[in-house]
């Protein structure tokens, strides 16, 4: 079975550039979640999705922050513009269900964001 | 608001001697906790997942401990080896939602 896929795996940017990442889930799970990995923490839910709906977006900075999942499926995750705080691994991950029913998240292997 | 805590933050052991890594949470309401491993420049990988039901759960050389009622759990690594080096992190279930604490950098010296 494959895996949570992410692209790019790094991505370096000048501050008020604009980035977008993509991840790709595993086949058939409904939820599909972005985290933000700072160095040195835990990584921060920003939004869940359940298909297509969004569930959870009350930590996401929608000023520049901004995440679709069209079809229910692949998902996109988009700052405009950056900041130099906005430096981080940005993880996604995928659940069987997510909601009504804690189970386990199976993350990908995170892009790495540089701004300077 | 569920704050997780890890301590300490890192550790350098030799080969062979047996971890462990601490993990406490301040809302005793939970559904589940999990550990995960974390290496440099990868995701996460789950470890342990336990249900707010068990006191323990054990995978190989892996042993995790919940006491729910104080807001800790326990992971031990037995005879630890230079691939177990990584980052591991603890996550607690609350409201559907995983809360992370800031991860145990271990370091195993061959």
């Amino acid at each position: 079975e494959a895996g949570v896929a992410q692209s790019p795996r790094y991505k370096i940017i000048e501050k008020r550039q604009s980035v977008a990442f993509w991840c790709n889930p595993i086949s058939g799970h409904a939820t599909l979640y972005w985290y933000q990995q700072i160095l040195g923490q835990g990584p921060k839910l920003l939004i869940q999705f359940q298909n297509n709906g969004v569930v959870d977006d009350s930590q996401l900075p929608k000023d520049r922050f901004s995440a679709e999942r069209l079809k229910g499926v692949d998902s996109t995750l988009k700052i405009q513009p950056a900041k130099l705080e906005d430096s981080a691994v940005y993880l996604c991950a995928s659940s069987v269900h997510g909601t009504g029913v804690p189970d386990t998240q199976y993350f990908g292997p995170g892009t790495r964001l540089t701004v300077l | 608001k569920q704050e997780v805590t890890q301590i300490p933050a890192a550790l350098s052991v030799p080969e062979g001697e047996n971890l462990v890594l601490n993990c406490s949470f301040t809302d005793s309401a939970i559904y589940n906790l999990q550990w995960f491993r974390q290496d440099p420049g990868k995701g996460l990988t789950s470890l342990l997942l336990i249900q707010s039901s068990q006191r323990e759960q054990t995978s190989g050389r892996l042993n995790a401990s919940l006491d729910k009622s104080s807001g800790r759990s326990t992971l031990y690594i037995a005879a630890s080896q230079p691939g177990d080096s990584a980052t591991y992190l603890c996550a607690v279930s609350t409201d559907y939602k995983l809360s992370f604490g800031a991860g145990t950098t271990v370091t195993v010296r061959a």
